[in-house]
């Protein structure tokens, strides 16, 4: 079964500096997908950027980039000019890129409270 | 709004009290799934629907925990008997399947936040 570790619960960050949080995880599958959402302070969840496992160019979303290496099975995310809104939990998640009827769900890490100060 | 919606927001119920969520997807979305989610810790998988058939449901916590999908649109997951060890967030997500290896991203709906006193 695979398993996602973010051996970081909380950080903090100064508003416009940069930031990394960090991700592990473990699978013997060489096809999938990892995703970084964010969970605001009592509000949903939303996705921030996605990695498909089979593309060797890092993701990028305007401010937010990752750095996946697939050998370490490392996928971290980097936050760029940080902003006070950035404040939330984030969530590093593994989902298998698997045949249709197969279930896709996602698991998550136990996830990471950035805080950005003013 | 065309968000994942669900209902309640929050639920305080007695221990040993039946209590019933309501998961609203995407319109044009064909799988939902159900997470629990404990403070602290990310989401954990529970079950999931493509149109109305539950194609996995062993993940639920216990035989207590039941969903349903009766007409590929809306959700319930009810949880008999409550337990004190219930008290969570229960999460919804729904997603489009695209053809045979690909599907959108997972929308996720605000949650039900259970309290089993």
């Amino acid at each position: 079964a695979q398993t996602v570790t973010q051996s970081q619960p909380e950080m903090s960050v100064q508003e416009a500096e940069t930031v990394t949080l960090s991700c592990t995880y473990d699978t013997s599958e060489s096809n999938y997908y990892l995703f970084w959402y964010k969970q605001p302070p009592s509000r949903q969840m939303i996705l921030v950027i996605r990695q498909e496992a089979y593309k060797q160019q890092n993701a990028t979303e305007n401010r937010f980039s990752v750095n996946f290496q697939k050998a370490a099975k490392s996928f971290s995310l980097k936050i760029s000019d940080s902003q006070l809104g950035d404040t939330a939990m984030y969530f590093c998640a593994f989902r298998f890129r698997a045949l249709s009827g197969s279930a896709r769900q996602l698991t998550f890490g136990s996830g990471t409270q950035l805080t950005v100060l003013p | 709004d065309t968000g994942v919606s669900q209902d309640p927001r929050h639920k305080i119920t007695k221990r040993g009290q039946n209590v019933t969520f309501r998961c609203d997807p995407i319109s044009e979305h064909n799988r939902l799934y159900w997470y629990r989610q404990t403070l602290g810790q990310g989401p954990e998988f529970l079950t999931y629907f493509q149109n109305e058939a539950q194609l996995e449901k062993s993940r639920l916590l216990s035989d207590r925990f039941s969903a349903e999908r009766p007409k590929g649109s809306f959700s319930t997951l009810e949880i008999q008997r409550t337990e004190q060890g219930d008290s969570a967030m229960y999460l919804c997500a729904s997603s489009q399947t695209k053809g045979l290896l690909q599907n959108t991203e997972a929308f996720f709906g605000q949650g039900t936040r259970l309290t089993v006193v």
